[in-house]
């Protein structure tokens, strides 16, 4: 079945610095994906959408420079968290959607956790 | 405003019991409907999903869910638990006209021997 991987799956990072997480659809090409922030035991909250090939859509509460979002081809979305702070600790998810199907697909989710 | 409550924060049962997870929502009309699982540290992955039809839906894993607009219900069922059910579940809304989800706080099940 169709496969949505995310990279790295933990990373750890100083505060202050940039991480990039990727989001990538192996068996089908997204025009759509979309990034969640958990935090621990809590839901998933959506942070933006991103659409391939324009500019993300930001929910609202999310800070755009703080998070940059990128999604330049079909298959490749990047999440950027920029000048990371403690408080950006959290599990990242992204989702895509398989428009031919209609089916949402997760990924296995990123751990960042800033020192 | 859509909104996805799911009551039941955890929820303790043991192995080959039944088990059934609650979920509400708020939204005008007729949602797409979905129930997630995931395992610590891992993402989600979609036990079943209702978009219209028949209201009793089946899902993997042995899971089924019953839409009843009534009741504004979606909730998630399973005969007969196994250890490895343990887990957390998410229920999550989506409009039609959209591609967004909208999740529940989500129940963590608890299975014991």
């Amino acid at each position: 079945g169709a496969v949505v991987s995310q990279h790295p799956s933990r990373v750890i990072c100083k505060s202050g610095t940039s991480v990039k997480i990727e989001c990538r659809s192996l068996d089908f090409q997204a025009t759509t994906m979309f990034w969640y922030r958990q935090f621990p035991k809590q839901s998933l909250m959506l942070m933006a959408t991103s659409n391939e090939g324009s500019k993300a859509t930001y929910e609202q509460g999310v800070e755009k420079d703080k998070f940059l979002i990128n999604h330049a081809s079909l298959t490749l979305s990047t999440l950027t968290v920029t000048s990371a702070h403690p408080e950006d600790s959290s599990f990242y998810i992204c989702s895509a959607l398989d428009r031919s199907t209609g089916e949402l697909f997760f990924g296995e989710g990123s751990r960042l956790t800033v020192l | 405003a859509q909104s996805v409550t799911q009551p039941d924060i955890h929820i303790t049962v043991s192995e080959g019991a039944s088990l059934e997870l609650r979920c509400n929502y708020s939204y005008g009309a007729t949602p797409y409907l979905f129930w997630y699982v995931q395992s610590p540290g891992q993402g989600l992955q979609l036990l079943l999903k209702y978009f219209s039809g028949d209201t009793l839906v089946q899902g993997i894993k042995g899971f089924e869910a019953e839409f009843k607009r009534s009741q504004s219900s979606f909730n998630l069922r399973k005969p007969s638990v196994h250890w490895s059910d343990a887990a957390e579940y998410f229920c999550a809304v989506g409009a039609p006209n959209t591609d967004k989800l909208i999740f529940g706080t989500g129940t963590r099940l608890q299975v014991f021997p």
